[in-house]
């Protein structure tokens, strides 16, 4: 088991330009969350996915943020428009069960020109 | 609001020194707690989680609900103990456990 995937792992941006992040899961786990760590700073909870299925986006900005997890692929964070603030590490995290351990991918760390 | 406070940002001790990393939390209910670790070069992983009550490669963890408190110790450091580690707390609502994690702290061990 290849464990949690992310690509890019780095990713340049320059303003007003689109992002689109993407983390496969762990096989067998259909419960996805995403992180963002901006520098200096902890991870912060954005949304938590289920396939097809956002169930908690309360960490999300409310403009230019959206995911998905759809039945068959990765799980897709996309930044529309990006802003030099966008700049951070994203982190993607899986779980078989809504309680159940998370198994964090590699990151992506995104800059923003 | 949850809250979880990691006040040191470095914390350097010798090898055979005892470890304490101090993470302190704020949470109106009853929260779950953890420590994750990333080595240099690796992905973040869960190092223990207070429900276990387990040591895991040496390191302990004791939740103090009246001190509102998680530190990490280590009676004995090893080189191989140094990382930055995050304590991260998880609430009881409707469905998932999202975390919210400290700002971290990078334990360095010296020779």
């Amino acid at each position: 088991n290849a464990g949690v995937m992310q690509n890019p792992r780095h990713l340049v941006r320059r303003r007003g330009q689109e992002a689109r992040l993407r983390c496969s899961p762990m096989k067998g786990h259909s419960h996805v969350y995403w992180y963002r760590q901006l520098p200096e700073e902890g991870l912060k909870f954005m949304v938590y996915l289920q396939k097809e299925n956002i169930i908690d986006e309360s960490g999300m900005p409310k403009e230019r943020f959206s995911a998905e997890f759809p039945k068959e692929g990765p799980s897709i964070l996309r930044i529309q428009q990006v802003v030099r603030g966008d700049s951070a590490a994203y982190f993607c995290a899986s779980s078989a069960g809504a309680r159940n351990e998370q198994f964090f991918g590699p990151g992506t760390r995104l800059t923003v020109l | 609001a949850q809250r979880v406070t990691q006040p040191e940002k470095l914390l350097s001790v010798f090898k055979g020194a005892p470890v304490e990393l101090k993470c302190n939390y704020s949470y109106s209910g009853s929260p779950e707690l953890f420590w994750y670790v990333q080595y240099s070069r690796q992905r973040l992983q869960l190092l223990l989680r207070h429900i276990s009550r387990e040591s895991i490669k040496g390191f302990t963890a004791d939740l103090n609900k009246g001190e509102t408190s998680f530190h990490l110790k280590k009676p004995f450091a090893q080189e191989e103990d140094s990382a930055m580690y995050y304590c991260a707390l998880s609430g009881l609502t409707g469905g998932g456990n999202k975390l919210t994690f400290g700002t971290g702290t990078q334990l360095k061990v010296e020779l």
